[in-house]
């Protein structure tokens, strides 16, 4: 069974700071793997899809990268800033492109000003 | 786009009473799914439709919820009777074949 575990629970860094939150999963066999974000009170927000071939993706100051046979998974962010507070999520998609997406509980971010 | 449109965004009920949560997933989309989460359980999926036929429906807690779909441009989840322990975020999200799924805003469910 597919398990996905995010460490840590939460992290409060000041603003500027570059930082990384950790993903890892107990199956390697995935579809692919996708970082999300949470604000409070709202839905989720898809922010990087890395396919199980890859090793990373980048999108503005977000790296996420991919080591599949280790089962895990990183997003860096770079020159955090007071907006980038939010609940990170890391899920996996099964193999088989119509496999559902497996969550973990979250990191939860707070960049102080 | 309007996005994933759910309704209601709140509902307070109380116990053995029926639910009816609604979503609207977005135009075009062929999959939708239905997610609960909770502080001790996170996010789970209850349940996902790839052209309005139900896939997988393993993580649906008991028979006393259902979901259907009977169009392309309209999902429910229902609980009948409602319990405590069902008091959650239910999210909806829709996605086309396996890009990204897109969630809407949630219905935070209080049942008493």
């Amino acid at each position: 069974k597919q398990e996905v575990t995010q460490i840590p629970a939460a992290l409060s860094v000041p603003e500027g700071e570059n930082l990384v939150l950790n993903c890892s999963f107990t199956d390697s066999a995935i579809y692919n793997l996708q970082w999300f974000r949470q604000d409070p009170g709202k839905g989720l927000t898809s922010l990087l899809l890395i396919q199980s071939s890859q090793r990373e993706q980048t999108s503005g100051r977000l790296n996420a990268s991919l080591d599949k046979s280790s089962g895990r998974s990183t997003l860096y962010i770079a020159a955090s800033q007071p907006g980038d507070s939010a609940t990170y999520l890391c899920a996996v998609r099964r193999r088989g492109s119509q496999g559902n997406l497996i969550f973990g509980k979250g990191t939860k971010l707070s960049v102080k000003p | 786009d309007a996005g994933v449109i759910q309704s209601p965004r709140h509902e307070v009920t109380e116990m053995g009473q029926e639910v009816t949560l609604r979503c609207k997933p977005i135009s075009g989309h062929n999959s939708l799914f239905w997610y609960r989460q909770t502080m001790m359980r996170g996010l789970e999926l209850l349940i996902y439709f790839n052209n309005n036929v139900p896939i997988d429906d393993s993580g649906m807690p008991e028979d006393r919820f259902s979901a259907k779909m009977p169009n392309a441009s309209f999902s429910t989840l229902k609980i009948q009777p409602s319990e405590p322990r069902d008091s959650a975020v239910y999210f909806c999200a829709s996605s086309l074949g396996d890009s990204n799924e897109f969630f809407g805003p949630g219905t935070r469910l209080t049942v008493l």
